[in-house]
């Protein structure tokens, strides 16, 4: 199936501080990207739709200030977790839209907040 | 709103054995697409299988095939000749066709013992 890369694959920050995450389709172009988050043991949620050249939708509750999205090539969509606080602490996975229907999913992004 | 539901507690599994995951979903939609992901402890999300609202045939694909019964709203999964690589969480997901979001189920935990 077609790859797609998540970097960093987890990284620790302190409070207030601001983090990067970038997705990357390696073998294909995508002009739909999606960021989501999961919690321990719960199941994904859609934070986010990354289009490229156009602004980010954002899913009702998300803070599009706090969580800012920028997806400027065909093959890269970046979340920025800005002023991160403990609660931002989860796991952050992005996928890639191919064709009509089959979204594949980045390896995901552990960000573990101080 | 779409709903995808998936109740069944976490399950052992002999190795080599089929199994069998249920998932069943809520739209008023017609035109809608099911999808099987499995998660391993890595957190990666790896597409197993899709089926589409219309398709006649249950979808197959390898070990995995999709028991589709549109007039009960279910799409579950049957693993056949599980392994032990097969431990993982999996998630049953349906996206409504023109809109990008996927809505996942809460996951069902399988674990293979030898």
């Amino acid at each position: 199936g077609a790859v797609v890369s998540q970097h960093p694959s987890r990284v620790i920050c302190k409070s207030g501080t601001s983090v990067k995450i970038e997705c990357r389709s390696l073998d294909f172009q995508a002009t739909t990207m999606f960021w989501y988050r999961q919690f321990p043991k719960q199941s994904l949620m859609l934070m986010a739709t990354s289009n490229e050249g156009s602004k980010a939708t954002y899913e009702q509750g998300v803070e599009k200030d706090k969580f800012l999205i920028n997806h400027a090539s065909l093959t890269l969509s970046t979340l920025t977790v800005t002023s991160a606080h403990p609660e931002d602490s989860s796991f952050y996975i992005c996928s890639a839209k191919v064709g009509v229907e089959t979204q594949y999913f980045g390896p995901g992004t552990r960000l573990l907040v101080l | 709103a779409q709903k995808i539901t998936q109740t069944q507690p976490g399950m052992f599994v002999q190795e080599k054995e089929a199994v069998t995951l249920d998932c069943t979903y809520d739209t008023s939609d017609q035109s809608y697409g099911l999808f099987w992901y499995k998660q391993p402890s890595s957190g990666e999300m790896i597409f197993l299988i899709y089926q589409g609202s219309y398709d006649e045939q249950n979808a197959t694909e390898g070990r995995y095939s999709l028991n589709f019964q549109k007039a009960r709203k279910s799409a579950n999964l049957v693993i056949s000749a599980s392994q032990l690589g097969d431990s993982a969480m999996y998630f049953c997901a349906m996206r409504i066709y023109g809109n990008n979001r996927l809505a996942f189920g809460k996951g069902n935990q399988v674990v293979v013992i030898p």
